[in-house]
């Protein structure tokens, strides 16, 4: 079994200010772990992935997500928020054991402020 | 780039219609999934791919079917909408296991 735990529903960060999503996952097997954003009306987008290769990933648009197996998290983290960041991001995990499945985490709505 | 393309972005159907959403995809992709997106529970996987004619259960089946006789179409099925059915819906592909999923831009339904 798999299940993914999104520890904040909503985080709300200042402009140039650093950005922390956290995310954490539960999985009996090696995990594949990815963080999509959505914008309003839109689909998901890939910002990035980790699958058992480094275990810091860098993303698009300047974000990066650090995989800590003790801790079973993969926060998401961005040194300087951007307007254009404000949008509801998840973490997603998917093992070989869950039957090529991804469980989703249930979002955290970013809000930007000037 | 990949594109999932999915036909309807905005339907309003009446009670008990049959509906059908259609998914695209253009990436010789072998798995092919569709996710409900509601407000507080993310997304959930109703019904998910891994071939042309195979189709596996996800988490929230009921009321749903699918169809795969295409490789590249991937079809969901509301044989009697209902009210709690309203909801978004999202097409996705991916080549295979642990691979980026691709996702189409979702369609919203109403039933009303």
């Amino acid at each position: 079994a798999q299940s993914v735990t999104q520890l904040d529903s909503h985080v709300s960060v200042s402009e140039g200010t650093p950005v922390l999503l956290r995310c954490n996952y539960s999985s009996s097997y090696s995990p594949s772990l990815f963080w999509y954003v959505q914008h309003p009306n839109k689909g998901l987008q890939l910002l990035l992935k980790y699958t058992s290769a480094a275990t810091l990933v860098k993303g698009i648009n300047g974000f990066e997500a650090e995989f800590k197996k003790s801790e079973t998290s993969f926060h998401l983290t961005k040194p300087s928020a951007h307007m254009s960041d404000a949008a509801e991001y998840f973490c997603v995990v998917s093992t070989t054991g869950g039957g090529n499945k991804l469980t989703f985490g249930t979002g955290t709505q970013l809000k930007v402020e000037l | 780039d990949v594109k999932v393309t999915q036909s309807s972005r905005y339907l309003v159907k009446r009670t008990g219609e049959k509906v059908f959403l259609e998914c695209v995809q253009d990436m010789d992709h072998e798995n092919m999934f569709w996710y409900r997106q509601d407000p507080g529970l993310g997304l959930r996987l109703i019904y998910f791919s891994y071939d042309v004619k195979m189709k596996e259960k996800g988490d929230i089946p009921e009321g749903y079917s699918v169809s795969r006789e295409k490789k590249e179409r991937f079809s969901l099925i509301l044989e009697s909408a209902s009210t709690n059915q309203t909801s978004m819906y999202l097409c996705a592909s991916s080549l295979s296991y642990g691979n980026t999923i691709y996702f189409g831009e979702g369609s919203w339904l109403t039933v009303v």
